[in-house]
């Protein structure tokens, strides 16, 4: 069965710095999608980047961007210039194409400090 | 630009009372996805309807039951609430096929169930 872990439990760092949450995941498939979700206090889950596990080419969206290492099965996210609306619970999440269902790490809370 | 709406937004039962969450996209969607989300845990998948007329259980299917009521549509039912359903129900949708971009998921904005 597939698992995804998020090791770091709760981070925090200064308003326009740059952050990195990590993702681990377990899969014997080959083909499969990567998700980063961010839940801020309004409870809202909200779609930050997505990758594609064929695709070489890491995703960006603006000032997130990930580290897709296939091999290692690490899909970690960079948060650049970070800025206080980013405060938020980041979700990692896994899914194999047609299985409909999205596997969830336990999340990061992530706080940035004025 | 509604998206998945929910409701309620909020509920308190007694244990053994029942209750219907409501959810419903206006997206056009072919799929939609009840989850739980418990505290420090990720989201769960309660059930699921890859499409109009078909459900599926998920992680966590005990103590509920749905309803696909039209394509728009997807209801979560609690028959008998008990204590370890407290938590906050997601409901998501998706348009679902080969590509990524199908495959997203959108989610409503949640309900916190507290069951007494």
């Amino acid at each position: 069965a597939q698992t995804v872990t998020q090791s770091q439990p709760e981070m925090s760092v200064q308003e326009a710095e740059t952050v990195t949450l990590s993702c681990t995941y377990d899969t014997s498939e080959n083909n499969y999608y990567l998700f980063w979700y961010k839940q801020p206090p309004s409870r809202q889950m909200i779609l930050v980047i997505r990758q594609e596990a064929y695709k070489q080419q890491n995703a960006t969206e603006n000032r997130f961007s990930v580290n897709f290492q296939k091999a290692a099965k690490s899909f970690s996210l960079k948060i650049s210039d970070s800025q206080l609306g980013d405060t938020a619970m980041y979700f990692c999440a896994f899914m194999r194409p047609l299985s409909y269902q999205l596997i969830w790490g336990a999340g990061t809370k992530l706080i940035i400090k004025p | 630009n509604a998206g998945v709406t929910q409701t309620p937004k909020f509920q308190v039962l007694k244990t053994g009372q029942s209750m219907t969450l409501q959810c419903a996209q206006d997206m056009n969607h072919n799929s939609m996805y009840w989850y739980r989300q418990d505290p420090g845990m990720g989201l769960r998948l309660i059930y699921y309807s890859a499409s109009e007329g078909t459900t599926d259980k998920g992680e966590v299917p005990n103590g509920y039951n749905v309803s696909r009521l039209n394509k728009r549509e997807f209801s979560l039912r609690l028959e008998s609430a008990a204590p370890s359903q407290t938590s906050v129900y997601f409901c998501a949708s998706s348009e679902a096929g080969t590509l990524l971009g199908k495959n997203i998921q959108y989610f409503g904005a949640g309900t916190r169930l507290s069951v007494l």
